[in-house]
Order: C-alpha cells, then sequence, then structure tokens
C-alpha cells in the first residue's frame, strides 16, 4: 500500500522564479494539505484541497497556488520566488471527513531558492 | 486562534533514562493532539493522537501522552529511550470539524539527543 509520494524530492530554483510541486496521496484518501517547513521549524499549514477546490487556507500570499485533479493528485504552485521560500514542503492526505482521523504525511520536497 | 508552546528545544537524555517532552496549546474548544516524529530530511510519523475518550493515549515505539485539559497540556513520555529515538519531536492541535484535523498547527519542535 503506497503511502503519500511527493516530487521531486530536491529542487533548486532562482529567484523570481515559478515552480510546481506534486503529490499523490495514500490509496484511498481523497483531502490533501500542503505544509511549509523552514529549517527549525514547524511545519505551517498552506492549504488544503477536497474535490478540486481549495477549503482551507493558511498564512500565504497569492503566490502560493494549487490545484487538485479527479484522481485525487495535487500540486503546489510558488510564482516569483523568494530566498525565503527555501524550505521542506510537506504534503499529507487523509479521508473525508476528517475526524477522528489523522493526516498520513509525504517524505517532502527539499527547495532551495539561490 | 490555536497555537502550540514546546518549551524545550533540546533535550539530551541517556539511553535506557525516561523521557518526557513538554507540550502545551491554546485552543478555544476540546482539541485534535498529535504528536510527531521527524528524523532529519524525513517527513513527519504520527506517534499518537488524541481525539476523545481515555486522556493517556499509547502511541507507537512505546511512546504514551496524557492530555490534562486544566494545564493545556499534552506531554509525551517514555519509560526508557533508545538511540534510535533520537529525532526531532513536533507537537500539533488541529480544530475539530470535518476538515479541522487537517489544518495542523504546529509547535517548533524539541530535538532529542541520546547519550550512551
Amino acid at each position: 500500500d503506497a503511502g503519500v509520494t511527493q516530487s521531486p524530492t530536491h529542487l533548486i530554483k532562482t529567484r523570481g522564479q515559478q515552480v510546481t510541486l506534486r503529490c499523490s496521496p495514500k490509496s484511498g484518501h481523497d483531502t490533501v494539505s500542503w505544509y511549509q517547513q523552514a529549517l527549525g521549524q514547524g511545519p505551517q499549514f498552506i492549504f488544503q484541497y477536497y474535490e478540486e477546490e481549495e477549503r482551507q487556507r493558511g498564512n500565504f500570499p497569492d503566490r502560493f497556488s494549487g490545484h487538485q485533479f479527479p484522481n485525487y493528485s495535487s500540486e503546489l504552485n510558488v510564482n516569483a520566488l523568494l530566498l525565503g521560500d527555501s524550505a521542506l514542503y510537506l504534503c499529507a492526505s487523509s479521508l473525508y471527513p476528517g475526524q477522528g482521523k489523522a493526516g498520513t504525511f509525504g517524505s517532502g520536497t527539499r527547495l532551495t531558492v539561490v | 486562534a490555536q497555537s502550540v508552546t514546546q518549551p524545550d528545544i533540546h533535550i539530551t537524555v541517556s539511553e535506557g533514562a525516561s523521557l518526557e517532552l513538554r507540550c502545551n496549546y491554546s485552543y478555544g474548544a476540546t482539541p485534535y493532539l498529535f504528536w510527531y516524529v521527524q528524523s532529519p530530511g524525513q517527513g513527519l510519523q504520527l506517534l499518537l493522537k488524541y481525539f476523545s475518550g481515555d486522556t493517556l493515549v499509547q502511541g507507537i515505539k512505546g511512546f504514551e501522552a496524557e492530555f490534562k485539559r486544566s494545564q493545556s497540556s499534552f506531554n509525551l513520555r517514555k519509560p526508557s529511550v533508545h538511540w534510535s529515538d533520537a529525532a526531532e519531536y513536533f507537537c500539533a492541535v488541529g480544530a475539530q470539524g470535518n476538515f479541522g484535523n487537517e489544518k495542523l498547527t504546529f509547535g517548533t519542535g524539541t530535538r532529542l539527543t541520546i547519550i550512551p
């Protein structure tokens, strides 16, 4: 049973560029959430997708956008990259409704902006 | 707004000794509470969770945590640590609701070092 799969594992981008990160949820899961974890910090919630719509959003600028596909996989897009966007980006999946369940996290994508 | 405080940035424990990692939360209602562990460069692995019921919850790898509403705490304990327990530990709180426990608020983490 495959868990949450994220790609790529590592990525180096130049300031001002755009990046797309991908997440395949655990089999049977239909909800995907994205988190940003800066070095030495705890993860911070970016947003969450269910039924191809953004359901909740954290305190992140509009440069961060996402998408969910009919097969429940998801993308995180970041435009106009800043040096401060360098972080580990984690995807978590779960099955709606969420009460009584904990999400499953992937291993993350390490983004470095130079 | 919900928040989590992990007062200890770094803890060093001898192998075989007991462990307690502190977590205090702020949330207006009964929260969902979680402890995750993260090895270097890796994702998060769920150790245990509290949603309701018995305030003492058992998790994987011999960990347990106790929910104390009066103290707004959810401390993680292990009676005897192993060298493989060295990692970063995160406490998190989630709001109740259909999507609440997906929107987690994490603490800043406690780094655990094990000495022989």
